[in-house]
């Protein structure tokens, strides 16, 4: 069974720290994304990344980056955390086209302060 | 726009009954998928019906695809309490091949 983990399931974190939350797969997938879900506003992809050391924006990048230096490990940063990124976090895995079945996380829910 | 909308966004029905989730979309798809999230949880993939595919069943899960009317159904039958959870579909958008979530149906099964 694939099997994505995430660092933490709650997080909660003061106005202005460096926030880092990590996501690891264990199936070699090369697609693995990071999404952050709201109440009202569905799951909304942050960033995306198809292979080692790349990365794509998608809808909602402002506020943060991401880092994969390794195929299984992909970290998403909050450079300043603010109250409006307060929210689940979501990291998911896919193999081969970006549109097949992907496998996530159990989520982060992070509280900022 | 959202490509993927579900249809009701909430849904309460006994144990043992039917269960239809509806999800309409805009544009055209290569597949379709449905997820199910428990309160609190990540996204758990149930099925991925391809565009030339019309039904495809999965144990106690039927999905249906039109897309003619460019819609999808998921019928959960018998129903559980264990089945109580989020449903989202999930289109890829044609620009990119991303996937796109919906809003998800709340399906509540009472004991």
């Amino acid at each position: 069974d694939v099997k994505v983990t995430q660092s933490s399931r709650y997080l909660v974190k003061r106005t202005g720290e460096k926030v880092f939350l990590e996501c690891v797969q264990d199936m070699d997938h090369e697609n693995m994304f990071w999404y952050r879900q709201d109440p009202g506003l569905g799951l909304r992809l942050i960033y995306f990344s198809y292979d080692v050391k790349m990365k794509e924006k998608g809808d909602i990048p402002e506020g943060y980056s991401v880092s994969r230096e390794k195929k299984e490990r992909f970290s998403l940063i909050l450079e300043s955390a603010s109250t409006n990124q307060t929210s689940m976090y979501l990291c998911a895995s896919s193999s081969g086209d970006l549109s097949e079945t992907q496998y996530f996380g159990p989520g982060t829910r992070l509280l900022v302060l | 726009s959202q490509q993927g909308e579900e249809d009701p966004q909430a849904l309460s029905i006994q144990e043992g009954e039917n269960a239809t989730m509806n999800c309409s979309y805009k544009t055209s798809i290569n597949n379709l998928q449905w997820y199910r999230q428990n309160s609190g949880r990540g996204l758990v993939h149930l099925i991925l019906i391809r565009s030339n595919e019309r039904e495809k069943h999965s144990g106690r899960l039927r999905v249906t695809l039109d897309t003619s009317k460019k819609s999808s159904s998921l019928l959960i039958t018998a129903s559980r309490a264990a089945d109580t959870a989020s449903y989202f579909c999930a289109t890829d958008a044609i620009n990119t091949g991303k996937l796109i979530f919906g809003q998800g149906t709340t399906l509540q099964v009472k004991p």
